[in-house]
């Protein structure tokens, strides 16, 4: 079946640098895509999302890449803090009424 | 206030048992789900409720049964338990998909279940 997929398990990271966190999905007819971050003995919480007909989203110190020729998603963390330490999941929507989740990156943030 | 709160956190018990895990959303969402994480932070999807009706079973075994009394409630009933069933299990709910709308999750903070 498809997969939504990370290229980086693990990524540390200087505090108040920037980070990248990298997801490759396989779905061409996804046009919804989500980062969670779940921190540990939580939930995943909501991040940022992106429509396909986009190739860009910004929050607060967070952007969203996406490349659809490539089917590629990035997300970005400015100027990273400690508790910007978690896994980060993307998840994609293939438009069938659920959420298919990527395997996660850990976040380590180095003070 | 919590908006998903799923109970208990921490379930351990023994091979064969029967147990059930509770969820309650509200935030007046029409659509639940259960999801299953395992020990590698891989997040499964099980089942997925709208409106009370079942519209996402995963190919969740038989020994998994969903229950929805209302539209705030999603419960997962597990028959007897296999040492593989041990898993985070996160309960979740959405508005559901919507023109124009998006399927953004709201999830619980998880059920650890260690089967022994």
């Amino acid at each position: 079946g498809e997969s939504v997929g990370l290229h980086l398990p693990t990524l540390s990271v200087q505090e108040g640098d920037n980070s990248i966190i990298n997801c490759a999905y396989s779905n061409s007819a996804s046009d919804y895509f989500i980062w969670y971050k779940q921190e540990s003995g939580k939930g995943p919480q909501f991040i940022i999302d992106i429509r396909s007909n986009m190739d860009k989203r910004q929050g607060q110190r967070v952007t969203v890449l996406l490349n659809k020729t490539v089917k590629h998603l990035s997300l970005q963390i400015a100027a990273t803090q400690p508790g910007d330490s978690a896994v980060y999941f993307c998840a994609e929507n293939g438009g069938n009424e659920k959420l298919t989740f990527g395997t996660g990156t850990r976040l380590t943030i180095i003070p | 206030d919590t908006a998903v709160s799923q109970t208990p956190k921490y379930l351990v018990t023994q091979m064969g048992n029967d147990k059930s895990i509770k969820c309650e959303q509200n935030l007046g969402h029409d659509t639940m789900y259960w999801y299953k994480q395992d020990s590698k932070k891989f997040l499964k999807i099980m089942f997925s409720y709208n409106n009370k009706e079942l519209i996402i079973n995963e190919t969740v075994p038989n020994r998994f049964s969903p229950k929805s009394p209302d539209k705030a409630h999603l419960n997962l009933h597990i028959n007897s338990l296999e040492l593989g069933d041990s898993a985070v299990y996160f309960c979740a709910s959405s508005r559901g998909r919507r023109e124009g709308e998006e399927e953004k999750l709201f999830f619980g903070s998880g059920t650890q279940l260690s089967v022994l």
